[in-house]
């Protein structure tokens, strides 16, 4: 079974511009979150979706914003780049809420 | 909303020697609390969970205790090995309301010196 795949692995955006980043979950899974980690602070929750709906959204400013399609694949988008928005970008699939999170490997974004 | 604490954030400890890292949640509400390990340059993976009907759970090495009147839970490591050297996050979830999502700690990071 594939595990959660995450593209792309690494990005460099600059400052004011937007980035994409999509989410695979394991098939079968309707359930994706989505985490930023930073060294320090851990992992911040950002978004869960489940079955095409937002059902709950972390202490992020508008500019992150995300969606689920109805294969369960999910992008989160962010705008207006800032130098703080540089992270390691984790998503994380399961079956339903309370069961084991399988994560993907993260986008690395850096933003100059 | 939830919000969970957790301590040290920075551990050593000798090859074989235990350690012990514990976490603090606030909503009474959770009843689910993983515990993940992430090796440098990789993801997270789950390692050992607890339900809230549950005070203990052991699997080998690792064990999760969870004191639901106090609103914390801990995990135990005996016989710590080098490849035990990780940081481990710790997290709560309820099982639906606005807040359902899994919540983490800020991690530790656990170094087994051999």
């Amino acid at each position: 079974k594939a595990g959660v795949t995450q593209t792309p692995r690494y990005l460099i955006k600059t400052r004011g511009q937007q980035v994409t980043l999509s989410c695979s979950p394991i098939s079968g899974h309707r359930s994706v979150s989505w985490y930023q980690q930073t060294p320090g602070q851990g992992l911040q929750f950002l978004f869960e979706y489940f079955s095409e709906t937002q059902r709950n959204k972390g202490n992020f400013p508008g500019r992150f914003s995300g969606r689920q399609f109805s294969n369960s694949r999910s992008e989160m988008n962010v705008s207006t780049l800032e130098l703080g928005d540089s992270a390691l970008y984790l998503c994380a699939s399961s079956l339903r809420r309370n069961t084991e999170a399988f994560f993907g490997q993260g986008t690395r974004l850096t933003v100059v | 909303g939830e919000n969970v604490e957790q301590h040290p954030s920075t551990l050593s400890v000798q090859e074989g020697d235990s350690a012990v890292i514990k976490c603090t949640y606030s909503d009474s509400a959770s009843n689910y609390f993983p515990w993940y390990k992430q090796e440098l340059g990789k993801r997270p993976q789950l390692i050992i969970d607890i339900r809230s009907n549950v005070g203990e759970k052991k699997d080998q090495r690792i064990a999760v205790t969870l004191n639901k009147t106090a609103k914390h839970f801990s995990l135990h490591i005996t016989e710590t090995q080098p490849e035990d050297s990780a940081v481990y996050f710790c997290a709560a979830s309820t099982d639906g309301g606005s807040q359902g999502n899994l919540i983490f700690g800020k991690g530790t990071k656990l170094s087994v010196k051999p």
